[in-house]
């Protein structure tokens, strides 16, 4: 069953500025993660953020955690071209192990 | 750069055929998953190991088998290819600490079944 839901499903930006993503879910969560994938790719860990941390930055890339709300939102800050790619959120959820993604936000940055 | 190869990357079969897909890590990495991934679309979990001579089927369910001799081997069959079968297949490894899961993804297989 789907817990993380991304929106916007599709953003487009021109280089330099910021995007935006967010992520809802549905229950309780030991921590979320966000995944970047390139077209045809694997994808790529970014970030994680426990479920007692309300706010991460990795270089470009700031992560808000509210478990209150069940959202966690990702910025990429000066975006660039080669950001283009979809970006997943997933959780692992209390009691679980295994990690449950989001349908993914298509980010496409216009040089 | 993650330690985690797929083989094929793309390939095209008839249907009815018989065809495995290789996935190999060399993290020594004790969990593997299988994901199916239609394109625009989310990643579905079809199979995971948590060590040697561990399978479990996932949340979607597959006609896949898969199989786990070695630690850092994760094949997935398919004994009888169909068209329903075209999708993404992304292999991951991953190594529990603490209960934090990373996973770490190799770069998928593309199948076309005709």
């Amino acid at each position: 069953s789907q817990q993380g839901e991304e929106d916007p499903q599709a953003l487009s930006i021109q280089e330099g500025e910021n995007a935006t993503m967010n992520c809802s879910y549905k229950t309780s969560i030991n921590n979320l993660q966000w995944y970047r994938q390139n077209s045809g790719r694997g994808l790529v860990h970014l970030i994680l953020i426990r479920s007692n941390e309300r706010e991460k930055h990795s270089g470009r890339l700031r992560v808000t955690l509210d478990t209150s709300k069940k959202s966690s939102s990702l910025l990429i800050t000066a975006s660039r071209a080669a950001d283009t790619a979809s970006y997943f959120c997933a959780t692992v959820q209390g009691g679980s192990e295994k990690l449950v993604f989001g349908k993914g936000t298509k980010l496409t940055v216009n040089p | 750069e993650a330690d985690i190869y797929q083989t094929p990357r793309y390939l095209v079969i008839g249907t009815g055929k018989k065809i495995t897909l290789e996935c190999s890590q060399t993290m020594g990495h004790d969990k593997m998953y299988w994901y199916q991934q239609d394109p625009g679309m989310e990643l579905h979990l079809i199979h995971y190991s948590y060590g040697v001579n561990s399978t479990e089927k996932g949340d979607l369910s597959s006609e896949s088998t898969v199989s786990r001799i070695r630690t850092e081997h994760f094949p997935l069959t398919l004994e009888s290819a169909r068209p329903s079968h075209t999708s993404q297949y992304l292999c991951a490894s991953s190594q529990n600490r603490g209960g934090w899961e990373t996973q770490y993804f190799g770069p998928g297989t593309r199948l076309l079944v005709l």
